[in-house]
């Protein structure tokens, strides 16, 4: 049973360019959370999303910053016209269901951007 | 201060010592994990305590809870150099669908063989 993915482990973008990290649930998880870690910090929830719902996104930024989570295929967590302060890990965690408390993170994905 | 600050920031111990960590936060919470991150990895679950529980044992893990102070300790005992980590608390709060995890900065965990 594998656990929750996520691609590519490292991305570098310049300034300007678009960044899309991508997450695929354990098998059988309908929800997908995303936080940000920066440096030195904590994580910070972004997004929930349920299959081709988004739940809250309280924690997102509301410029360049999007996700989806489509009926079929992974989550995507779409930064555009990234910035050095969007330099950070990006971890994908999945549960089973709501009132799930217990996420299951996926290995995370490093952006740098130069 | 941020909910989930946990203290000390850093903690050096040798092997066969014991750990305790330190965790508060601010609004009232349905429950409090503690989560580990070894460097340059995911977050693995280690254990989960709800608000109307006092005390929880897993293996060579205690989790204890004050709902007063707001507070929780993470105690490793017997300590291994591979329990060399980053630990983070995580309070979930919250209700339906705006419940979410707050995470903590975290403590590094430094322990020499």
């Amino acid at each position: 049973n594998a656990g929750v993915m996520q691609n590519p482990r490292h991305l570098v973008r310049r300034r300007g360019q678009e960044a899309r990290l991508r997450c695929s649930p354990m098998k059988g998880h309908s929800h997908v959370y995303w936080y940000r870690q920066l440096p030195e910090e904590g994580l910070k929830f972004m997004v929930y999303l349920q299959k081709e719902n988004i739940i809250d996104e309280s924690g997102m930024p509301k410029e360049r910053f999007s996700a989806e989570f489509p009926k079929e295929g992974p989550s995507i967590l779409r930064i555009q016209q990234v910035v050095r302060g969007d330099s950070a890990a990006y971890f994908c965690a999945s549960s089973p269901g709501q009132g799930k408390e217990t996420q299951y993170f996926g290995p995370g994905t490093r952006l740098l951007v130069l | 201060s941020q909910q989930g600050e946990e203290d000390p920031q850093a903690l050096s111990i040798q092997e066969g010592e014991n750990a305790t960590m330190n965790c508060s936060y601010k609004t009232s919470i349905n429950n409090l994990q503690w989560y580990r991150q070894n460097s340059g990895r995911g977050l693995v679950h280690l254990i989960l305590i709800r608000s109307n529980e006092r005390e929880k044992h897993s293996g060579r893990l205690r989790v204890t809870l004050d709902t007063s102070k707001k507070s929780s300790s993470l105690l490793i005992t017997a300590s291994r150099a591979a329990d060399t980590a980053s630990y983070f608390c995580a309070s979930w709060g919250g209700t339906g669908a705006n419940s979410k995890l707050t995470f903590g900065k975290g403590i590094t965990l430094s322990v020499r063989p």
